[in-house]
């Protein structure tokens, strides 16, 4: 059964603007990590933010993290083609389905 | 090499087949995971080990489904009288320790025919 789930399922922008995914989990968590997969292979370690921490940055990353809520979100800034991707959240389990971020030239 | 090694990276096999896929972690990483992803899907987790023991293998669909970490490095997944519903990706990870950054290899995709 799916213990969480991203959101939006798809998201198409426009190149150079900011992308925002959400991640909604069920379980408690110890720590949060987000990653990217390109063409349905290994995934790629992106983030990870510990259950006592509410923000945190990456270069163009932002990610933050509602207990409370049992959610959390992904910003991109200044999205480039390269992020084109499915985006993943989880800890030891992987939450959801994933966003397909496509970025439009 | 630095990374998370799986063979094979594709495999096919006959129904009712034997087949086990192999992880090498990134040396020195005490967590490792095995999880399977089929089309359209997120990673469905199935196991995980804490150095040879499997700390948790809630995720394993059912007793045809067997891991092992013998000597808390190499992992096997081992999968017997497959079925074509086991076609799918299994992907490997590992992690320093618990709770911390995972890092993926590549995946074997399993085709069952």
């Amino acid at each position: 059964s799916q213990q969480g789930e991203e959101d939006p399922q798809a998201l198409s922008i426009q190149e150079g603007e900011n992308a925002t995914m959400n991640c909604s989990y069920k379980t408690s968590i110890n720590n949060l990590q987000w990653y990217r997969q390109n063409s349905g292979r290994g995934l790629v370690h992106l983030i990870l933010i510990r259950s006592n921490e509410r923000e945190k940055h990456s270069g163009r990353l932002r990610v933050t993290l509602d207990t409370s809520k049992k959610s959390s979100s992904l910003l991109i800034t200044a999205s480039r083609a390269a992020d084109t991707a499915s985006y993943f959240c989880g800890d030891k389990i992987i939450f959801g389905k994933g966003t397909r971020l496509h970025i439009l030239p | 090499g630095a990374g998370v090694s799986q063979t094979p990276s594709n495999k096919v096999t006959e129904k009712g087949k034997y087949v086990e896929l192999r992880c090498d972690p990134i040396s020195g990483h005490t967590a490792l995971y095995w999880y399977r992803q089929s089309l359209g899907q997120g990673p469905e987790f199935l196991i995980y080990f804490q150095g040879t023991g499997a700390a948790d293998d809630s995720g394993l669909p059912n007793d045809r489904f067997f891991a092992v970490r013998p000597e808390g490095s190499v992992s096997t997944l081992k999968i017997q009288r497959t079925e074509r519903g086991d076609s799918a990706v299994y992907l490997c990870a590992s992690s320093a320790r618990e709770n911390t950054e995972a890092f993926f290899g590549q995946g074997t995709r399993l085709t069952v025919v």
